[in-house]
């Protein structure tokens, strides 16, 4: 079935830097790639989300990657603020998991002030 | 806040009870999961339902049962078969099945006494 690596799983930046965090596949059938954060004690919540037939998607300070044919994606955060702090996920649809999401083991990530 | 309320928030249960952790959603979506969350881990799928009447097993389902009479609701109860229980419990609903973003419930702490 699918696998989903997710690295770092920790990562720490100076605020105003920048971050990356990537995440590989298995399937390369695989369609629907998104990112979730989730903030200490809350629910995780979609911040970005990309399609096959696009290589790049971005939204403000956040843009995800998509190479398929290394069957690999990114999430970079630009000019990070202490409100970046929180663990983001990393999912892939699975094909032949019956369309289910497959979730990455998450990355804290630290904005250090 | 999303549409999608799970309670309680705090559930402490006994060895060799059962427990169910409620899950209602009013975005009118027809499909709705449950996942439990370890700490410094990634969501794991106990069990989803894509219809009303209709539910699968996850990765995790033992231990676990579900229902899905009305499309509104899907309860988890957490059986004493369920060796190590104590975790957060997350249900989510999407519109569609797969590719498209799922709305979480704020979660369910339980803790096994």
């Amino acid at each position: 079935g699918e696998n989903v690596e997710q690295h770092p799983s920790t990562l720490s930046v100076q605020e105003g830097d920048s971050a990356v965090i990537k995440c590989t596949y298995s399937d390369s059938a695989s369609n629907y790639f998104p990112w979730y954060k989730q903030e200490l004690g809350k629910r995780p919540q979609l911040i970005i989300d990309i399609r096959s037939n696009v290589g790049e998607k971005k939204d403000q300070r956040i843009a995800v990657t998509l190479n398929k044919t290394a069957k690999h994606f990114s999430l970079h955060i630009t000019e990070t603020q202490p409100e970046d702090s929180a663990v983001y996920f990393c999912a892939v649809l699975g094909m032949d998991s019956n369309y289910q999401l497959i979730w990455g083991a998450g990355t804290k990530l630290i904005i250090k002030p | 806040d999303g549409g999608i309320t799970q309670s309680p928030k705090y559930l402490f249960r006994k060895e060799g009870q059962n427990v169910t952790l409620s899950c209602e959603q009013n975005l009118n979506h027809d499909a709705m999961y449950w996942y439990r969350q370890d700490p410094g881990q990634g969501l794991r799928l106990i069990y989803y339902s894509q219809i009303v009447n209709d539910f699968q097993k996850g990765d995790i389902a033992e231990g676990y049962s579900v229902s899905r009479e009305k499309k509104e609701s899907f309860p988890l109860t957490v059986t004493s078969a369920q060796k190590n229980p104590t975790a957060f419990y997350l249900c989510a609903s999407t519109a569609g099945q797969g590719g498209n973003e799922q709305f979480f419930g704020p979660g369910t702490r339980l803790t096994v006494l």
